[in-house]
């Protein structure tokens, strides 16, 4: 079983809509990472999480540590969003990150 | 200087050969990971460098070798090339400390293996 699972693995919407993306990890860890690749290959970092909840943007992403489970959201969505989001987890030791195999979203306009 | 620049973007090596790839980090940032993006897959760890020393490592061989000079650039080396180790190649830096973002991630080069 992967340490970590995003969902959905695909994922086509309408410009405006509201996306959400999910990710759930099963080991402990120190913090959580949201990322946004777009396809060039570079990577952004959106957020790094270790509780609650931060907004920057349109862009919002929650934790539950209890329950394992990050969310990534995206309100009113528009097609320069479209790219591979990756969630990576963060087990605070010797720069390891754990990458989910990513989201590739596509906004419609 | 601000971000993390990768050289080459994109680079096409025979099988046998040897490769040196390269990044410079933010001013600042002591800690650079490497990691190998295949295709359709996520990131995977390489190694680690603190302070001009490895520091952490994942699953590669031997052949996967790094360096980080003091003026915040790192080389990743590859001897020996295999048609496996065609990927996207990306090093991410950080000051070692918390941070907003923890991470700034270079675009990467991608290396091709014929």
């Amino acid at each position: 079983k992967n340490e970590v699972e995003q969902s959905p693995q695909n994922l086509t919407a309408q410009e405006g809509e509201f996306i959400t993306i999910n990710c759930s990890y099963s080991v402990g860890i120190s913090a959580l990472h949201w990322l946004q690749q777009h396809p060039g290959g570079g990577i952004v970092s959106l957020f790094m999480l270790s509780s609650g909840k931060k907004k920057h943007g349109r862009l919002i992403a929650t934790i539950n540590i209890q329950e394992k489970h990050s969310s990534l959201h995206i309100t009113a969505s528009h097609p320069r969003d479209s790219a591979v989001y990756i969630c990576a987890l963060d087990r605070g030791s010797q720069g390891n990150l754990i990458f989910g195999k990513g989201t590739k979203l596509s906004v419609k306009p | 200087e601000t971000g993390v620049t990768q050289s080459p973007t994109h680079l096409i090596k025979t099988r046998g050969q040897q490769v040196t790839l390269r990044c410079s980090s933010q001013s600042g940032h002591n800690t650079v990971s490497w990691y190998q993006q295949a295709l359709g897959q996520g990131p995977q760890f390489i190694f680690q460098y603190y302070r001009e020393e490895e520091n952490g490592r994942g699953n590669f061989p031997p052949r996967f070798s790094g360096l980080q000079f003091p003026n915040y650039s790192s080389e990743l080396n590859v001897n020996a090339l295999e048609l496996d180790d065609s990927a996207l190649y990306l090093c991410a830096s950080s000051s070692g400390g918390p941070s907003n973002y923890g991470y700034t991630f270079g675009s990467g080069t991608r290396l091709t293996v014929v």
